[in-house]
């Protein structure tokens, strides 16, 4: 079964730090992978998206990943952390079975930024 | 405007209430999800519709009743809930081709308030 692992349920960095938030998947074959963003009461906000070609992906927001095959990973990077970055984030992985789109998550990384 | 809408925003119930949850989309998308968020925990599927057939439900209670009237429209109806209930209800809909790249659209979610 596919599954995602999201190292790290809270992550603190100050403004203007680098911002590394941690996916890996397990998958038989290189599956679709997401980043969502999630705002305080609000739902789940596309970030970026990895289908096939380029494995470094660029997203809404300054935010970038990078498809790793050898390492099944999925990392979300930005150079330069904003306050206003500070949001739950999940890492989700669309396998090839089901007969329909279903999106399995990770349990999300909660993203502080301190002045 | 996410493309998904959820009413009501935010709904506080007694536990011998009937209410619904209602979640539209007009993005011709054919597949639609029930998720429920509570409180440092991981996103819980609770209901795939697809082609307006169930075809996923996670061990939910019966207390929660999904109905799919259509393609664009998602109902919960909820009757004699338990605090424990009280979440973020998020809705989500998606193309539901097999093994699709499209990830999901969410909308903003129901917090439900069980009292």
């Amino acid at each position: 079964a596919q599954s995602v692992t999201q190292l790290g349920s809270h992550v603190s960095v100050s403004e203007g730090a680098l911002v590394l938030l941690r996916c890996n998947y397990s998958s038989s074959v290189p599956p679709y992978l997401f980043w969502y963003v999630q705002y305080p009461n609000q739902g789940l906000q596309l970030l970026l998206k990895y289908t096939t070609g380029a494995t470094l992906v660029k997203g809404i927001n300054g935010f970038e990943a990078e498809f790793k095959k050898s390492e099944t990973s999925f990392h979300l990077t930005k150079p330069s952390a904003h306050m206003s970055d500070a949001a739950e984030y999940f890492c989700a992985v669309s396998p090839f079975s089901g007969g329909y789109n279903k999106l399995i998550f990770g349990a999300g990384t909660r993203l502080a930024v301190h002045p | 405007e996410t493309g998904v809408t959820q009413t009501p925003r935010h709904l506080v119930m007694g536990m011998t209430n009937k209410k619904s949850l209602k979640c539209e989309q007009h993005l011709g998308h054919n597949a639609m999800y029930w998720y429920k968020q509570s409180a440092k925990k991981p996103l819980e599927l609770m209901f795939v519709y697809s082609l307006e057939e169930r075809v996923e439900n996670n061990s939910v209670p019966s207390r929660f009743s999904p109905e799919c009237p259509n393609s664009s429209h998602l109902f919960l109806h909820l009757h004699t809930l338990q605090p424990e209930d009280s979440a973020l209800y998020l809705c989500a809909s998606s193309q539901g081709r097999l093994g699709s790249n499209y990830g999901y659209t969410f909308g903003s979610g129901t917090r439900l308030t069980v009292v």
